[in-house]
């Protein structure tokens, strides 16, 4: 069965350093989403790309957070420096597009700032 | 704005007990609620998705409802198991875009 895969699935940084964060949604799913899950609660978007272009990025802090898809496959998300109030949860999900919304999430990589 | 709240935060009930899991939604103009599972430290699982235009999703043990005039969903679970213990998330789908709007979760522990 295919799945969204996602690495590294756990990663410690110092505060102030530089993380990056990749994901490969299902084969042919055209709608990429990352959120991210403080410990506790429910995860809130980041970021969402249709293809190549961001749909919506309302929620990113766009001061130290970035994200790519490139070719309209896989993804990076990077943090810029890292901070503190950073360490959470980040899941990566996608879904077919079109009228297909049902989203399939990966892992996730568990984000530790230190 | 879209808020979305899971009653009761936590729930413990014996193996064997049918038991209903709660949510609610402020804005009825939704496209569509998912129910997800999360194990300790792991990623979600896609439950159920009931689309607007339906009432309810059967899938094995699990039974959704989804009432958007009255905003609420309920995830009905037969025949509890040890092996359901997780954290049970409602989610929204709001706007035409397919974002998802996440209630804090239901952690369930079934006792054997």
């Amino acid at each position: 069965e295919a799945e969204v895969a996602q690495s590294p699935r756990y990663k410690i940084t110092e505060k102030s350093q530089a993380v990056a964060f990749w994901c490969d949604p299902i084969s042919g799913h055209a709608t990429l989403y990352w959120y991210r899950q403080i410990l506790g609660q429910g995860p809130e978007l980041l970021v969402q790309f249709q293809d190549e272009s961001v749909v919506d990025d309302s929620q990113l802090p766009k001061d130290r957070f970035s994200a790519e898809r490139l070719k309209g496959v896989d993804s990076t998300l990077k943090i810029q420096p890292a901070e503190l109030g950073d360490s959470a949860m980040y899941l990566c999900a996608s879904s077919l597009g079109g009228d297909s919304y049902e989203q399939y999430f990966g892992p996730g990589t568990r984000l530790t700032v230190t | 704005k879209q808020e979305v709240t899971q009653i009761p935060a936590a729930l413990s009930v014996p193996e064997g007990e049918n038991l209903v899991l709660n949510c609610s939604f402020t804005d009825s103009a939704i496209y569509n609620l998912q129910w997800f599972r999360q194990d300790p430290g792991k990623g979600l699982t896609s439950l159920l998705l009931i689309q607007s235009s339906q009432r309810e999703q059967t899938s094995g043990r699990l039974n959704a409802s989804l009432d958007k005039s009255s905003g609420r969903s309920t995830l009905y679970i037969a025949a509890s198991q040890p092996g359901d213990s997780a954290t049970y998330l409602c989610a929204v789908g709001s706007g035409n875009t397919g974002k998802l709007i996440f209630g804090q979760g239901t952690t369930l522990q079934v006792k054997p």
